[in-house]
């Protein structure tokens, strides 16, 4: 069975960076073509991508966020960090990790997620 | 704004069908990446539909369908049920960055 959960602050406040953990199960990073990474999603609005950091160790990032952005792996812990430096209101989000499958592209399984809000 | 283009709304009624398209662009849907759906009920989080253009992942009913042509792919869902309201959201790859992810700005579904 394959899980995903989030876990970090609820709130953050401007300027501050953010840590989010994903903790995974059921699968390994280290399967040739599994990604790890996150996707966000403003209260009421779309879903927006950050990154994923894939079993080779390679990371891709959102281009629009990418000098904000870091996604490292413990393929030891199957636990996957996100850090988001320079935090402002309009990243208040729910922040979803979730897995990559394949080379489709498809994200085949999300942790439940979690509400980050900014502010002072 | 989305790099995929999704109607904001649709509607219908029960056992009535709908159809949400997606419209990307040469350099995405048209380059040859696949096309995925997702469905999110409010509140949850979104929910593997339909990967790789029109496949469907086990325990997703057969009244959900998609396809794929050109720069623009669509999601058909008959046989409308209550349980069936939700957003969907398409997303695909682009070639400016191969392996990552776009999203359509998503479809909220009504039935009435």
């Amino acid at each position: 069975q394959i899980t995903l959960k989030e876990s970090g602050p609820t709130l953050v406040k401007p300027t501050e960076t953010l840590t989010l953990t994903c903790d995974f199960s059921g699968f390994s990073l280290s399967t040739y073509g599994v990604g790890v990474g996150w996707i966000r999603q403003p209260p009421g609005k779309a879903l927006e991508w950050l990154g994923f950091i894939f079993w080779d160790g390679e990371g891709r990032y959102s281009p629009s966020l990418k000098s904000r952005l870091a996604i490292t792996r413990d393929t030891s812990e199957n636990r996957v960090v996100l850090t988001m430096t320079d935090m402002d209101p309009v990243d208040t989000a729910t922040y979803y990790c979730a897995r990559r499958g394949g080379n489709s592209g498809f994200i085949d399984f999300w942790g439940q997620g979690t509400l980050v809000t900014v502010s002072s | 704004q989305s790099v995929l283009t999704q109607p904001p709304s649709v509607s219908g009624a029960p056992g009535q069908r709908v159809t949400i398209s997606c419209t990307g662009s040469s350099s995405n849907i048209g380059a040859g990446y696949d096309l995925h759906w997702y469905q999110q009920i409010p509140g949850t989080a979104p929910k593997l539909l339909i990967y790789a253009n029109n496949n469907r992942p086990s325990g997703v009913p057969d009244r959900f369908s998609a396809s794929k042509s050109g720069t623009s792919a669509s999601l058909a869902i008959t046989g409308l049920q209550a349980e069936d309201e939700a957003d969907y959201y398409c997303q695909s790859s682009d070639s400016s960055l191969p392996a990552s992810v776009i999203f359509g700005g998503g479809t909220k579904l009504t039935v009435l």
